[in-house]
């Protein structure tokens, strides 16, 4: 199985409103990844979790808070966003490296995306 | 901030003829790697090339890499319909651990029937 799920397909909220995104995987890797993507821009990267810790979160505002309980999951808690925050939100997964990687554990799986219209 | 940058931004051939990618970036790397979007959707990883090779194939792909110039290009062979999507180069800066994929700006790629 080398699918990572996303759940919602789409998300419309209002700035007030609080919610999350869901991403799961089920290969065994213990890295996964947050990246938000604008219309025909490229994805940037907003958070990596390495073996369920945070271990880099590219400035990105406190409005936006990710969590990983376990292994195979991934969330995003988003409250009080901004229209500027409307965008494809992705989620990847690796193996994680350790101290020298290879062919096969540099790959990221992505999933399909939730596109979030902050209203 | 975005390292890298890829030309054409889009690119429109017949189906049939050859397609070919570059991508340049600023920083010393790990390895180079290559992904496709369809509109809207994830991306698909493609190939992967490390900083120590020059080239590498996969079916119709064969992707290059000079170091010393920081370039690397992508070639599409007999192209098809089904490969009209963007593509993405997607440098990797670290050398264990997780990664920390730096996207070039993606080139937009038609095939015509």
């Amino acid at each position: 199985d080398t699918e990572v799920t996303q759940t919602p397909k789409h998300l419309v909220m209002g700035m007030t409103n609080k919610k999350s995104l869901k991403c799961e995987q089920h290969m065994g890797h213990r890295a996964m990844y947050w990246y938000k993507q604008k219309a025909k821009k490229p994805p940037e990267l907003m958070f990596v979790y390495s073996y369920e810790k945070l271990s880099i979160n590219e400035s990105v505002p406190s409005r936006f808070s990710p969590e990983c309980p376990n292994s195979s999951l991934l969330n995003l808690h988003l409250h009080a966003l901004q229209p500027e925050d409307s965008a494809l939100y992705l989620c990847a997964s690796s193996q994680e490296r350790g101290r020298v990687g290879n062919s096969s554990t540099d790959t990221q799986y992505f999933g399909p995306g939730t596109r979030l219209t902050v209203l | 901030s975005q390292q890298g940058e890829e030309d054409p931004q889009a690119l429109s051939i017949q189906e049939g003829e050859n397609a070919t990618m570059n991508c340049s970036y600023k920083t010393s790397i790990n390895n180079l790697q290559w992904y496709r979007q369809n509109s809207g959707r994830g991306l698909v990883h493609l190939i992967l090339i490390r900083s120590n090779e020059r080239e590498k194939h996969s079916g119709r792909l064969r992707v290059t890499l000079d170091t010393s110039k920081k370039s690397s290009s992508l070639l599409i062979t007999a192209s098809r319909a089904a490969d009209t999507a963007s593509y993405f180069c997607a440098t990797d800066p670290l050398w264990g651990g997780a990664q920390k994929l730096v996207f070039g700006q993606g080139t937009r790629l038609t095939i015509n029937p």
